[in-house]
């Protein structure tokens, strides 16, 4: 499977609700970090989580890390409609800078 | 302090013409990133970029496609004799020296359509 893989491909939950999206990668990570996509727009950076850390929280946000599993994810709690984008998890290898990005996961949140 | 600018956000050529894309870095960052966005896809890696040098190329394409960061200026991408297939959005990204985990801020993108 491609490395930064998230899971699910797409999300659609009501107002109020938590969202989860996983991501899977394959290689050692210097850290993985999660943006934001709004349709036909740029990359908002959310949270940046380093390899010797196992969870994070920023607002609404709560990322967590399983190096053993080579596995992250993001929860965004009490959503809104404001919510709706897509979610990219990249991780950064061994280069320091490149970042390697999944397919993203579609998050609607239904008012 | 503006963030990371990109131009022109939509650009639309001609199978045969070339695209140049812009980047200006955020002020105070020294090390550009292009990364291009098929749809439907997550971004792809292309290269890396210091002033005047070029770090990692290893994602972009061996023909057609060259980059440049020069002394003066904005970062430019610049594809020659555009195809379909080049239709995507790309992304700059840019970032201070690096010192361990740093964080790279997006710009808007380029939407390049080639009819």
């Amino acid at each position: 499977s491609q490395q930064g893989e998230e899971d699910p491909q797409a999300l659609s939950i009501q107002e109020g609700e938590n969202a989860t999206m996983n991501c899977s990668y394959k290689t050692s990570i210097n850290n993985l970090q999660w943006y934001r996509q709004n349709s036909g727009r740029g990359l908002v950076h959310l949270i940046l989580i380093r390899s010797n850390e196992r969870e994070k929280h920023s607002g609404r946000l709560r990322v967590t890390l399983d190096t053993s599993k080579k596995s992250s994810s993001l929860l965004i709690t009490a959503s809104r409609a404001a919510d709706t984008a897509s979610y990219f998890c990249a991780e950064s290898g061994g280069s320091n800078y490149k970042l390697t990005f999944g397919k993203g996961t579609l998050l609607t949140v239904n008012p | 302090n503006a963030g990371v600018m990109q131009n022109p956000r939509h650009l639309v050529r001609r199978r045969g013409q070339e695209a140049r894309l812009r980047c200006s870095p955020m002020k105070g960052h020294s090390h550009v990133y292009w990364y291009r966005q098929l749809p439907e896809e997550g971004l792809k890696f292309m290269v890396y970029l210091q002033k005047e040098n070029i770090i990692d190329e290893s994602g972009m394409p061996k023909e057609r496609f060259s980059a440049e960061f020069p002394k003066e200026g904005p970062s430019i991408l610049r594809i020659q004799q555009v195809v379909r297939g080049d239709s995507a959005a790309y992304f700059c990204a840019s970032s201070p020296p690096l010192r361990g985990n740093t964080e790279a801020f997006f710009g808007q993108g380029t939407r390049l359509t080639v009819v």
